[in-house]
């Protein structure tokens, strides 16, 4: 079975600062791993993805995530945070093979302030 | 990109009732569908996964008679909360996943409040 960590249940930042989100799973097979994000009363929107490969991807709105497989990390980092960035984000997990159903973490609440 | 649909957005029901949960997939073929249940300010929760033509693969803890999945086409599942009571209130959120892919696309998401 996989598990999935997001140590920070809020983060609070100013506009226009860096932040980071933190990521931490476990696993005895081989995973993909998503962060996804939740914006109030939506649907949950793909972030970005890592299958395999280079270890840093990076979304299309300036997120990236780095896969650490020595640590099991894939934290999602901004250089430049916006308001509108303001939403719930979730780290997943799954397995590269079987039904390959996602494994949640608790989700971190960005809160970008003025 | 994938589109997946979910109705009704928002329901209230009384205690007793079932409620029918629809989850369609409007451009793809969904081979594999999967229904989450989301607790207010927590995590999503894998319910059921289900195969088109198949029985649905239910996780542990959750009743099979209480939460009904139904995947009749590649288009088509629904859940059925049968005699629902308060603490089934939740918001599900279902999601998709066509053939031969590993992205899910996920539903905007149905709040049932059960009174």
């Amino acid at each position: 079975a996989q598990s999935v960590t997001q140590l920070d249940s809020q983060v609070p930042v100013f506009e226009e600062a860096p932040v980071e989100l933190r990521c931490n799973y476990s696993s005895s097979v081989s995973v993909y791993l998503f962060w996804y994000v939740q914006y109030p009363n939506q649907g949950l929107q793909l972030l970005l993805k890592y299958l395999s490969g280079s270890t840093l991807v990076e979304s299309i709105n300036g997120f990236e995530a780095e896969f650490n497989k020595s640590q099991t990390s894939f934290h999602l980092r901004k250089p430049s945070v916006h308001i509108s960035d303001t939403a719930e984000y979730f780290c997943a997990v799954s397995r590269d093979t079987g039904r390959r159903a996602l494994t949640f973490g608790s989700g971190t609440r960005l809160q970008v302030q003025p | 990109g994938a589109v997946v649909s979910q109705h009704p957005s928002r329901v209230i029901c009384k205690s007793g009732t079932s409620v029918k949960i629809e989850c369609r997939s409007l451009d793809f073929q969904a081979t594999t569908m999967f229904w989450y249940r989301q607790f207010p300010k927590q995590s999503l929760m894998l319910m059921a996964t289900s195969n088109e033509g198949s029985k649905a693969t239910y996780e542990q803890g959750v009743e099979k008679d209480k939460f009904l999945i139904n995947h009749a086409s590649l288009t088509l599942s629904t859940l059925t909360v049968t005699s629902a009571h308060p603490e089934d209130s939740s918001f599900y959120i279902c999601s998709a996943r066509g053939r031969r892919t590993y992205e899910q696309y996920f539903g905007p998401g149905t709040r049932l409040t059960v009174t």
